[in-house]
């Protein structure tokens, strides 16, 4: 079955240090890979996305994906957190096909401490 | 430019009662794609919509959930007779018609009393 996990369902980082969310997919085939952010009260907002080539791709807001085809992964991190980056953060992944659905975790809701 | 406005931002509806849901796309973008996102459940996709074809409706939960769209434009998300399951937040998203990423609007808040 076509799966994501994220297995931090809640993490507390410190402003200034570094973060990482954990993302991992069950699918048939190597897929597209997307992170989304969600502040309370709003849609969801597109981070990055991973289609092919480089397996480090860099977003908004100074984050960056790793994909690891090996472990099925697609970790999100960023060096530096700001408190504006409190906030749910969202792996999905698709089809390689437009006019699919995405498939996504059940979220990581990221809090920043003083 | 503007992006995927979606409205009411809230709806309180009372149990049995029907809702309709309003989606605006970003202007150029073929391909609507609607979810609902409750909790314990995450995001859950309902139906899409791409240019004049047949909407992929595998998604929806039941009979009493359907969605039209007018123009190839707007859209709307009808549920019949509510249930307190309904209570949820549903998206709307669009993309340009060969392409991948999807972008969110705000999306409505329901709640069923």
């Amino acid at each position: 079955a076509q799966s994501v996990t994220q297995p931090d369902i809640h993490i507390t980082v410190s402003e200034g240090a570094s973060l990482e969310l954990r993302c991992n997919y069950s699918y048939g085939a190597t897929p597209y890979l997307f992170w989304y952010v969600q502040s309370p009260g709003q849609g969801l907002q597109l981070l990055l996305k991973y289609f092919s080539g480089d397996t480090l791709v860099q977003g908004i807001k100074g984050f960056e994906a790793e994909f690891k085809r090996s472990q099925s992964s697609f970790n999100l991190r960023k060096p530096s957190v700001h408190w504006s980056d409190a906030a749910e953060y969202f792996c999905a992944v698709g089809a390689r096909q437009a006019g699919t659905a995405l498939i996504f975790g059940k979220g990581t809701t990221l809090s920043v401490s003083s | 430019g503007a992006g995927v406005s979606q409205s009411p931002s809230n709806k309180v509806t009372e149990k049995g009662k029907d809702v309709e849901l309003r989606c605006d796309p970003i202007s150029g973008h073929t391909a609507l794609y609607w979810y609902r996102q409750s909790l314990g459940q995450g995001l859950e996709f309902l139906i899409y919509f791409q240019g004049n074809s047949a909407p992929d409706k595998s998604g929806l939960p039941s009979d009493r959930f359907s969605a039209e769209r007018t123009g190839g434009s707007v859209s709307t998300l009808t549920i019949q007779r509510t249930q307190q399951e309904d209570s949820a937040v549903y998206l709307c998203a669009s993309s340009l018609a060969q392409r991948v990423e999807q972008y969110f609007g705000p999306g409505t808040r329901l709640t069923v009393t």
